[in-house]
């Protein structure tokens, strides 16, 4: 069975400064990995996507991650955060072979707050 | 941009009866998705939707749950003699040609049973 570990529940950060949102997992099988953003009232809107490839991947409004395969985690990143991306931010994972037809599994979710 | 469309935002329900969430996916995409988050809890897959039958379900997508792509736009859920522990949030969701296309979210349907 997979899994996904979103390691912290809150993360407080002030306008401008880096943050890091930190995302593990556990599948026994190849995964593809995504980071989605829920805005107050608003659906899941995906941020950005590892399927293969380059292990660093950019994503909108900024926001990059690095898949690493070895520490089995896909942490976010944004040099210098702002007020608007104050939201709650989510990791999730889809097997990339087994029968599993396209279920992903979520993190439990990070509340991401820019303060001014 | 193509969205996906969920109707209503908001639904509440006395326990015990039926309802219908609504889910327009993408236009061109062909699979489809149902989710749900019971607050402060995570985002759970229900139901996978692939030429016209379920691909896969959850433990939790018992009897009482069932989908339906009725015509060639619109996507349902429904839930029969609903419970209090069916209050939750109902995301849809669609992906393109492939399961493994990054999914698209509705914004939701959010479910109060009293």
């Amino acid at each position: 069975a997979q899994s996904v570990t979103q390691l912290d529940s809150q993360v407080p950060v002030f306008e401008e400064a880096p943050v890091e949102l930190r995302c593990n997992y556990s599948s026994s099988v190849s995964v593809y990995l995504f980071w989605y953003v829920q805005y107050p009232n608003q659906g899941l809107q995906l941020l950005l996507k590892y399927l293969s490839g380059s292990t660093l991947v950019k994503g909108i409004n900024g926001f990059e991650a690095e898949f690493n395969k070895s520490q089995t985690s896909f942490h976010l990143r944004k040099p210098s955060v702002h007020i608007s991306d104050t939201a709650e931010y989510f990791c999730a994972l889809l097997n990339a072979g087994g029968t599993s037809y396209g279920k992903l599994t979520f993190g439990q979710g990070t509340i991401l707050t820019v303060h001014p | 941009e193509p969205e996906v469309t969920q109707t209503p935002s908001h639904q509440v329900t006395q326990m015990g009866q039926e309802v219908i969430l609504r889910c327009v996916p993408i236009s061109n995409h062909l699979y489809f998705y149902w989710y749900r988050q019971i607050l402060g809890q995570k985002v759970e897959f229900l139901v996978s939707f692939y030429n016209n039958e379920i691909s896969e379900k959850s433990e939790i997508f018992d009897d009482q749950f069932s989908v339906e792509r009725p015509d060639g736009s619109n996507f349902t859920l429904k839930i029969r003699s609903t419970k209090l522990e069916d209050s939750a949030m109902y995301f849809c969701a669609s992906s393109g040609t492939s399961r493994n296309q990054p999914q698209h979210f509705g914004d939701g349907t959010r479910l109060s049973i009293l």
